[in-house]
């Protein structure tokens, strides 16, 4: 059965820190994995998406890397901001029952920027 | 870009009612599915849909709920009768076929509705 892992659980630093948040997995035959944001009480933002042929994915201040072998992704911000304050999930996809893909998503990690 | 609409954003029940939570995909996309995201928890799968049929339930999808696709357009997610336990924000996902297989796997996200069962 696939786990999904993510450290922290919580993070609090101050403006403009570069950051890393883990996500870890059990089961190294994914398709994809997802790092979404969540603000509290809505629904979730995709940030990034890396396919499993590709090692990472950059978005503006985001970079995310994906290490297959090992089951282990890493989201980097950079340079952050009290705007990034959200949760973060990390999602993986495989197959499920009935060749259908199928998400599997961390806990989270919450993420407080303070100015 | 194309979205998955959830309707309604919000949706009040007392419990035992029965609600249907509404989604339109994107056109052309087969694959469907929906997630439970009960407050402070993990994002957990419900169930997935393709063909007219479910493919793959989960323990939690049990004989209260219930999926269809009634019109060819929209998905439901119906619940029979609520329970306190039942509160959650849910999230329609949809995935399509193209020529190439990659596009399958990706699945997009409607903006969830949130249910309260008092």
């Amino acid at each position: 059965k696939q786990e999904v892992t993510q450290i922290p659980a919580a993070l609090s630093v101050p403006e403009g820190e570069n950051l890393v948040l883990n996500c870890s997995f059990t089961d190294s035959a994914i398709y994809n994995l997802q790092w979404f944001r969540q603000d509290p009480g809505k629904g979730l933002t995709s940030l990034l998406l890396i396919q499993s042929s590709q090692r990472e994915q950059t978005s503006g201040r985001l970079n995310a890397s994906l290490d297959k072998s090992s089951g282990r992704s890493t989201l980097y911000i950079a340079a952050s901001q009290p705007g990034d304050s959200a949760t973060y999930l990390c999602a993986v996809c495989f197959i499920g029952g009935g060749s259908n893909y199928k998400l599997t998503f961390g806990k989270g990690t919450l993420l407080t920027v303070n100015p | 870009e194309p979205e998955v609409t959830q309707t309604p954003s919000h949706q009040v029940t007392q419990m035992g009612q029965e609600v249907i939570l509404r989604c339109v995909p994107i056109s052309n996309h087969l694959y469907f599915y929906w997630y439970r995201q009960i407050l402070g928890q993990k994002v957990e799968f419900l169930v997935s849909f393709y063909n007219n049929e479910i493919s793959e339930k989960s323990e939690i999808f049990d004989d209260q709920f219930s999926v269809e696709r009634p019109d060819g357009s929209n998905f439901t997610l119906k619940i029979r009768s609520t329970k306190l336990e039942d509160s959650a924000m849910y999230f329609c996902t949809t995935s399509g076929r193209f020529l190439r297989a990659v596009a399958k796997n990706i699945q997009y996200f409607g903006a969830g509705t949130r249910l309260s069962v008092l």
